[in-house]
């Protein structure tokens, strides 16, 4: 079934330490691909997004994803993280008409 | 904040019961989106409206159904209420019917169901 894949449940890091959550996607054809951030208790924001054009995308909070067409996956990074970065991050497709089709999310833990 | 409102923050309510959830969409958007994200489903798309009719549907179940008003704001039914139906309930906004670049989330509702 075509679908969004997120391979961590739950990573820990300590602060400073870099980060790389990995996302595939199981769609062809033109895919547009978001990371969404949801902070304890609080609503999904957008992190980062592709449509077209560079691959390596930045996004908010020293975020970036990389697209890599063949092999269907958009994982994000960050070189150092924060205390504040704890949160679960969410990878995403838009499918036609709009409707986003999530990944199970990961949560992110960082110890200070 | 941004810019979509969702009603109740918070309800508890028994099984076989009936709850009505509200979402105020950002100011200009048109197309309103809700999602469940419940512990064993995670954040799952329902349905969509734009201007008032319905655009899509996914994994909504027959019990549940929305509505969008011509101010705009959308109400999500739920009825004959299980305890599975316990989750948060999501509604997203955004101006075109496609979806346009990014889909704005409001805070949600947590349905808790005893």
């Amino acid at each position: 079934a075509q679908s969004v894949s997120q391979h961590n449940h739950h990573v820990i890091l300590s602060e400073a330490a870099s980060l790389e959550l990995g996302c595939n996607y199981s769609y062809g054809g033109t895919v547009n691909l978001f990371w969404y951030v949801q902070y304890p208790g609080q609503h999904l924001q957008l992190l980062l997004k592709y449509f077209s054009g560079d691959p390596l995308v930045k996004g908010i909070k020293g975020f970036e994803a990389e697209f890599i067409k063949s092999k269907f996956s958009f994982n994000l990074r960050k070189p150092s993280v924060q205390w504040s970065d704890t949160a679960e991050y969410f990878c995403a497709v838009k499918r036609p008409g709009g409707k986003l089709i999530f990944g199970q999310g990961t949560e992110l833990s960082v110890k200070p | 904040d941004s810019g979509v409102t969702q009603t109740p923050k918070h309800l508890i309510t028994a099984t076989g019961q009936r709850v009505t959830l509200r979402c105020s969409p950002r100011s200009g958007d048109l197309s309103v989106y809700w999602y469940q994200q419940s512990l064993d489903q995670g954040l799952q798309f329902l349905i969509q409206y734009y201007n008032g009719e319905e655009r899509a549907k996914g994994n909504i179940l027959e019990r549940f159904s929305a509505q969008q008003f011509p101010d705009l704001h959308s109400e999500l039914n739920l009825s004959s209420l299980e305890l599975g139906d316990s989750a948060l309930y999501f509604c997203a906004s955004s101006p075109t019917p496609s979806g346009g670049n990014e889909q704005f989330f409001g805070p949600g509702t947590r349905l808790t169901v005893l």
